[in-house]
């Protein structure tokens, strides 16, 4: 598998402002990773794909200048949540894929972002 | 549509009895099957996966999982639970990195 560190692991900020989560390949050099938002009790739902070198995949209805995602190097991609709203305090996680040439997606422990 | 079902929102079993978690997904062609925990505020943990071959799949931690393509079912089972098991359980399929979960299960279980 794929070991997958997320910074912060929680956060919390006045809205109005930016908050920036780093996510972080350990042992794999990831070419894609993914971007998802938990609501309590809630399934996880794929915000965007972020692609080593490029543009990021958003998914409809998710802004994409509001969560901004740079994946500038194989090991490190940021999702950056601007002007954060109350209605944007969710868990955010991040996800590896493409691990061996397969499919499966090992994911890193989230991040709690609460915005007053 | 593509979508997966879990139909159970909460379980609670005795330790030590058996356990089965449902899944039923909706899905133009035979995706990718997977099982994840996630305990209280923490990431997802892989249990298991199917992507081809024998239906039964075996996982970390004495869990398995058949695979019904007639029933378009991928149910996650363990023959005796311990109490460390207690945590949400995701179902989730999908292709070339595009994942859609289950609502999830929570498991509790009582000593």
């Amino acid at each position: 598998g794929a070991v997958v560190s997320q910074h912060p692991s929680r956060v919390i900020c006045k809205s109005g402002t930016s908050v920036k989560i780093e996510c972080r390949s350990l042992d794999f050099q990831a070419t894609t990773m993914f971007w998802y938002r938990q609501f309590p009790k809630q399934s996880l739902m794929l915000m965007a794909t972020s692609n080593e070198g490029s543009k990021a995949t958003y998914e409809q209805g998710v802004e994409k200048d509001k969560f901004l995602i740079n994946h500038a190097s194989l090991t490190l991609s940021t999702l950056t949540v601007t002007s954060a709203h109350p209605e944007d305090s969710s868990f955010y996680i991040c996800s590896v894929g493409g691990v061996g040439g397969g499919e499966t997606q090992y994911f890193g422990p989230g991040t709690r972002l609460l915005v007053l | 549509a593509q979508s997966v079902t879990q139909p159970d929102i909460h379980i609670t079993v005795s330790e030590g009895a058996s356990l089965e978690l449902r899944c039923n997904y909706s899905y133009g062609a035979t995706p990718y099957l997977f099982w994840y925990v996630q305990s209280p505020g923490q990431g997802l943990q892989l249990l298991l996966k199917y992507f081809s071959g024998d239906t039964l799949v075996q996982g970390i931690k004495g869990f398995e999982a058949e695979f019904k393509r007639s029933q378009s079912s991928f149910n996650l089972r363990k023959p005796s639970v311990h109490w460390s098991d207690a945590a949400e359980y995701f179902c989730a399929v999908g292709t070339w990195g595009k994942l859609i979960f289950g609502q999830g299960t929570e498991l509790s279980v009582k000593p």
